[in-house]
């Protein structure tokens, strides 16, 4: 596609429900990045895929949240057990192989947990 | 590990008036440094970006910015802003070593008319 869409883009759960999150990359965009972005922490790195496989997990808080990619494209960030510290913009970006091109974000997904 | 850091949280400024947004980063080795900017209720967007060469790099909508090695810096500046500059800015490096950005804490910048 022309960009990186992001679904749902608000999402109100209930504590100790899992949710899901969807991330479509740009067509062609081989690396794809998980970010989380709270009020007054700026955006804090989750997680990065090349390909299918994440050299890079290392942002991700606890054993809880969990992230896969499949067939190069697509990735969906599943949040366990959510709790309210969990409310967050969850944003993700894809880049080509050329660290030239920088990021492109999606919108984000706004999630609340009440 | 590495950081960036934004010393300015909230700036406030009058159209016209100039600005420089302060950034600094830790890390000793090669670096690429970007700046992206979030308009209220927008995604993101890249503003510009350093990898080498001329270390004063212009972008769009008139900001530039310098990177300075022996400060560890790269500060943002234009010369005069105006109303729509009001935004969330963010600065960011990426280490030789890792594919991944990180972002320092933001910058939010209201220019009153």
């Amino acid at each position: 596609g022309a960009g990186v869409s992001q679904s749902p883009s608000n999402k109100v759960t209930e504590k100790g429900k899992d949710v899901e999150l969807r991330c479509d990359p740009i067509s062609g965009h081989t690396a794809l990045y998980w970010y989380r972005q709270s009020l007054g922490q700026g955006l804090e790195f989750l997680i990065y895929f090349q390909g299918n496989s994440a050299p890079d997990k290392s942002g991700l808080p606890s054993d809880r949240f969990s992230a896969e990619r499949t067939g190069g494209s697509v990735s969906t960030l599943t949040i366990q057990r959510t709790q309210q510290e969990d409310s967050a913009v969850y944003l993700c970006a894809s880049s080509s192989d050329s660290s030239h091109y920088g990021y492109t974000f999606g919108s984000g997904t706004r999630l609340t947990v009440v | 590990a590495q950081s960036v850091s934004q010393h300015n949280h909230h700036v406030i400024l009058s159209e016209a008036a100039s600005l420089e947004l302060g950034c600094n980063y830790s890390y000793g080795g090669t670096v690429n440094l970007f700046w992206y900017v979030q308009y209220p209720g927008q995604h993101l967007q890249l503003l510009l970006k350093y990898f080498s060469g001329d270390p004063l790099v212009k972008g769009i909508k008139g900001f530039e910015a310098e990177f300075i090695k022996s400060k560890f810096s790269f500060n943002l500046r234009k010369p005069s802003v105006q109303w729509s500059d009001t935004a969330e800015y963010f600065c960011a490096v990426r280490s030789g070593a890792t594919n991944k950005l990180i972002f320092g804490t933001g910058t939010l910048l209201a220019v009153q008319p």
